[in-house]
């Protein structure tokens, strides 16, 4: 079974380019996490979905960073312009209600670097 | 406000020495509580979580927690370690009966082991 799919793996784009990172969750969850990671903040929520529809994006730290997710197959998060303070790794993460509810199964990341 | 210590940022132990990494939690009742293990340049694999019963948890790759309500502490330890333990680990902690999203991160320990 195919775990949490990130696209791409890397990404270096220059300050005021538009980033669209992607992620595909495992079959069945129905929720979905985009996280962020510095080594400054650590680990941070930015947004949640369940059954595709956002729940929290409290975490999302400005305008310029917008969450969607058109099916429960795919969810994209997009940069738009991007700044240097972006550069992180971006993890998506899922899990599914019921028995193996609160069990998120994180993807591999995006580490993304603005210049 | 709710949070999750690790005080430790960095230990190195002798490969077949004990482990202990410490976690402490700060929040309104016991929330659920997980150690998470990130390899270089991976995504967050899930080692073990508490829920409730019983306060000695067993996790994967010989991993276990003990939960310590008076003293608010959820510590992994491991009786021998492998090179392959190289990595580092954060501690979690999510609200009772709370919303999917509500899960905070340790700042993480990473950990080093010597041949």
């Amino acid at each position: 079974d195919a775990g949490v799919i990130q696209s791409p793996r890397h990404e270096v784009t220059e300050m005021g380019q538009e980033v669209t990172l992607r992620c595909k969750p495992i079959s069945g969850h129905d929720y979905l996490f985009w996280y962020r990671q510095t080594m400054m903040r650590g680990l941070e929520l930015l947004i949640y979905f369940n059954n595709n529809v956002p729940i929290d994006d409290s975490g999302m730290p400005e305008d310029r960073f917008s969450a969607k997710m058109p099916n429960a197959s795919f969810s994209t998060l997009k940069i738009q312009p991007s700044e240097p303070r972006d550069s992180a790794v971006y993890f998506c993460a899922s899990s599914a209600s019921g028995r193996a509810v609160h069990e998120q199964y994180f993807g591999p990341g995006t580490r993304l670097t603005v210049t | 406000a709710q949070s999750v210590t690790q005080p430790d940022i960095h230990i190195t132990v002798s490969e077949g020495a004990s482990l202990e990494l410490r976690c402490n939690y700060s929040y309104g009742a016991t929330p659920y509580l997980f150690w998470y293990v990130q390899s270089p340049g991976q995504g967050l694999q899930l080692l073990l979580k508490y829920f409730s019963g019983d306060t000695l948890v067993q996790g994967i790759k010989g991993f276990e927690a003990e939960f310590k309500r008076s003293q608010s502490s959820f510590n992994l330890r491991k009786p021998s370690v492998h090179w392959s333990d190289a990595a580092e680990y954060f501690c979690a902690a999510q609200n009772y009966g709370g919303s999917q999203g509500n899960l905070i991160f340790g700042k993480g320990t990473k950990l080093s082991v010597k041949p």
